[in-house]
C-alpha cells in the first residue's frame, strides 16, 4: 500500500530564512509525487510534481524538490521565505496510468515569523 | 474554466439529518475524486470515479456515505444519517487521465 510520512507536524522560520519540508514515501514502483499548499480555509493548490527525469524539480513561488529514489524522500526547499508563504503544506504520492490515486501526508503547518 | 466548483462552502446540519455535498469538476476530465480532511486523520479518499462510474469506494467509512455522479458535469456525496463525527471539511478534485489533479475550495460540514 502507498503512504507518505511528514515527519514536522509545525515547523517555524523567519522570514528571509531557508525552508525544508521532509516528506519520506512508500510506493511499490516508480511513484509520481507532489507538494500542495493549502491557506486556511482554501483548498489545495500544487506547488510541483514529479513524474520522471530530473530530479530536481522547480514549482511555482520559488518552491524546488528533490526525488532521491535511495532515500524514498520527496523534500520541499526555499532558499528564502515570505511571510505569505505561511500554510500547511502537503506531500502526496501516485502512480500513473488507471490506477492513480493521492495518498497524502499529514501536513506540514508552517509558521514564518517577522 | 472556472476549476472545480463545490457546494455549499459550509454546512451546518443537525445529527440525523441527511447532507448533501455536490461538486461540478472541470469541464472534460474525466476522474473525479472526493476526500475527506480532518484534523486526526488528515487528506482521507473517499471514492473516485472514472468517465461518471465508482472505481474505487473502499475510502468510504460507513453506509450512511453514498457518492453518485449521474453525469460528467456533476457529483453528489450524501451522508445519511449524519453524525457529528462526520465533521471535516470534504474536498472534490477532477483530473484528465494522468494530468494533475484539481481541488476544489471544499465544504466545511459541522454536524451538532
Amino acid at each position: 500500500a502507498q503512504s507518505v510520512t511528514q515527519p514536522d507536524i509545525h515547523i517555524t522560520v523567519s522570514e528571509g530564512a531557508s525552508l525544508e519540508l521532509r516528506c519520506n514515501y512508500s510506493y511499490g514502483a516508480t511513484p509520481y509525487l507532489f507538494w500542495y499548499v493549502q491557506s486556511p480555509g482554501q483548498g489545495l493548490q500544487l506547488l510541483l510534481k514529479y513524474f520522471s527525469g530530473d530530479t530536481l524539480v522547480q514549482g511555482i513561488k520559488g518552491f524546488e524538490a528533490e526525488f532521491k529514489r535511495s532515500q524514498s524522500s520527496f523534500n520541499l526547499r526555499k532558499p528564502s521565505v515570505h511571510w505569505s508563504d505561511a500554510a500547511e503544506y502537503f506531500c502526496a504520492v501516485g502512480g500513473g496510468g488507471s490506477n492513480y490515486k493521492l495518498t497524502f501526508g499529514k501536513g506540514t503547518l508552517l509558521t514564518v515569523n517577522p | 474554466d472556472a476549476g472545480v466548483i463545490q457546494s455549499p462552502r459550509h454546512e451546518v446540519t443537525e445529527m440525523g439529518q441527511e447532507v448533501t455535498l455536490r461538486c461540478k469538476p472541470i469541464s472534460g476530465h474525466d476522474y473525479l475524486f472526493w476526500y475527506r480532511q480532518t484534523m486526526m486523520r488528515g487528506l482521507e479518499l473517499l471514492i473516485y470515479f472514472n468517465n461518471n462510474v465508482p472505481i474505487d469506494d473502499s475510502g468510504m467509512p460507513e453506509d450512511r456515505f453514498s457518492a453518485k455522479m449521474p453525469n460528467a458535469s456533476f457529483s453528489t456525496l450524501k451522508i445519511q444519517p449524519s453524525e457529528p463525527r462526520d465533521s471535516a471539511v470534504y474536498f472534490c478534485a477532477s483530473r484528465f487521465r494522468t494530468g494533475l489533479a484539481f481541488f476544489g475550495q471544499g465544504t466545511r460540514l459541522t454536524v451538532v
